[in-house]
């Protein structure tokens, strides 16, 4: 069965600073991966998405990640972290059947970032 | 045009009542979800439906009944829950999983559903 791992259900920073939000994922065959971000109150958006085209994969609001397969890794990272984007973060894969996908989903990271 | 759309936006219930929640999207998907999401946690899957067809029934107590009318529709009617059953309830979907689509579910704002 596929599992995510998400390290650091709790993540702070200063504004401007770095964003590293880690995701180790568990899958027999090559995975399609996802970050996701809920913000307060709301549904969970699509940040990014791993489908095996590029290992380095950009996203909304100036987001990446990238896949590590010898290290079955998928961290996500911003260079400068801005007050809107404090929320909580879900790293997901997905796992086939038939006519739908099931997301498999971390636990998830809060992202706090400070003025 | 991305967007799943959830009705109503709140929702306060006795344990006695009926109601339901209603998610509607037009992106042709024929994969829908039900989710269950209690504060801190990751949505739990309650519910698949692929064609209109219930796919997935994940051990849900048969206080929710889900509904698939259409391709486009998704309700989840509610009776005679409990307080432990408040929770943030969200719908998603997604397209064929067959045909090379990526697996990516689009999640609708959700319902938030609080029960005295």
């Amino acid at each position: 069965a596929q599992s995510v791992t998400q390290l650091g259900s709790h993540v702070s920073v200063s504004e401007g600073a770095l964003v590293l939000l880690r995701c180790n994922y568990s899958s027999s065959v090559p995975p399609y991966l996802f970050w996701y971000v809920q913000y307060p109150n709301q549904g969970l958006q699509l940040l990014l998405k791993y489908t095996s085209a590029a290992t380095l994969v950009k996203g909304i609001n100036g987001f990446e990640a990238e896949f590590k397969k010898s290290e079955t890794s998928f961290h996500l990272t911003k260079p400068s972290a801005h007050m809107s984007d404090a929320a909580e973060y879900f790293c997901a894969v997905s796992e086939a059947s038939g006519g739908y996908n099931k997301l498999i989903f971390g636990a998830g990271t809060r992202l706090a970032v400070h003025p | 045009d991305t967007e799943v759309t959830q009705t109503p936006k709140h929702l306060v219930m006795g344990m006695t009542n009926k109601k339901s929640l209603k998610c509607e999207q037009h992106m042709g998907h024929r994969a829908m979800y039900w989710y269950k999401q209690k504060a801190k946690k990751p949505p739990e899957l309650m519910f698949v439906y692929s064609y209109e067809k219930l796919s997935i029934n994940e051990s849900v107590p048969s206080r929710f009944s889900p509904e698939c009318p259409n391709s486009s529709l998704l309700n989840l009617h509610l009776h005679a829950l409990q307080p432990e059953d408040s929770a943030l309830y969200l719908c998603a979907s997604s397209q064929d999983a067959r045909g090379g689509a990526t697996g990516e579910q689009y999640f609708g704002p959700g319902t938030r559903l609080t029960v005295t």
